[in-house]
């Protein structure tokens, strides 16, 4: 099993560019999170998905999208990245309402120039 | 959510014990604690959850005492390969909107 998976690991951007990173999870978890951590920083939850079917946002929604396309899959969009979006970015999933620990994937690094 | 505060820093030496104390004043009926585990370059690792009193697993302890404002994450004899940053988590009911806090980076020496 792959648990977390992200892509791209890498990318630089410029900044008005827009992309897409991505997040699959093969553990069958019914929730899934989007952090976003700055350097030295702590995380910050930019959305999360409770379910299936339903998306909310969470410290630092502005500037991004998110799709959950089915159970597997969490995207999440920068529309038109900024530098101040430069940071590494961390999807995690959630088994259920009973289970509060929290599987992350490897990050996906994004440099906004 | 209830809003966490932890020490910023803390050293230590191999083979001691360090204790990291967590306050959640506001912590909810409901709400659980946990504490994750970050080194650089990758995700948190989850570590250790409680509600009351005190939980053991094979890598740490948590305490909570009876009024559930604070809990203190017991790491047994660290090693070098302890030295992360430690984050507390307050989590309510289904842990769906988690906020983590600026943790404490735990620097262990030789």
């Amino acid at each position: 099993n792959a648990g977390v998976t992200q892509t791209p690991k890498f990318q630089v951007l410029k900044t008005g560019q827009s992309m897409t990173l991505q997040c699959a999870q093969d553990m069958n978890h019914n929730s899934m999170y989007w952090y976003r951590q700055d350097p030295g920083m702590g995380l910050r939850l930019i959305y999360y998905s409770a379910s299936e079917g339903t998306t909310d946002k969470g410290e630092v929604p502005n500037g991004y999208n998110v799709s959950r396309l089915n159970k597997r899959e969490f995207s999440l969009r920068l529309e038109s990245a900024a530098p101040s979006q430069t940071s590494v970015y961390f999807c995690a999933t959630l088994p259920g309402v009973t289970n509060n620990e929290q599987f992350f994937g490897p990050g996906t690094r994004l440099t906004v120039l | 959510l209830a809003k966490t505060t932890q020490p910023i820093s803390m050293d230590s030496y191999e083979g001691q014990e360090v204790n990291i104390t967590c306050s959640h004043n506001n912590i909810a009926t409901n709400d659980y604690i946990t504490w994750y585990q970050q080194f650089p370059s990758q995700g948190p690792r989850f570590i250790i959850q409680g509600y009351k009193t005190k939980v053991t697993n094979e890598v740490a302890s948590l305490f909570i005492p009876a009024d559930r404002k604070s809990s203190t994450l017991s790491l047994p004899r660290v090693s070098l390969s302890d030295t992360a940053v430690y984050y507390c988590l307050v989590v309510g009911t289904g842990g769906f909107k988690t906020i983590f806090g600026a943790g404490t980076r735990l620097f262990v020496k030789a």
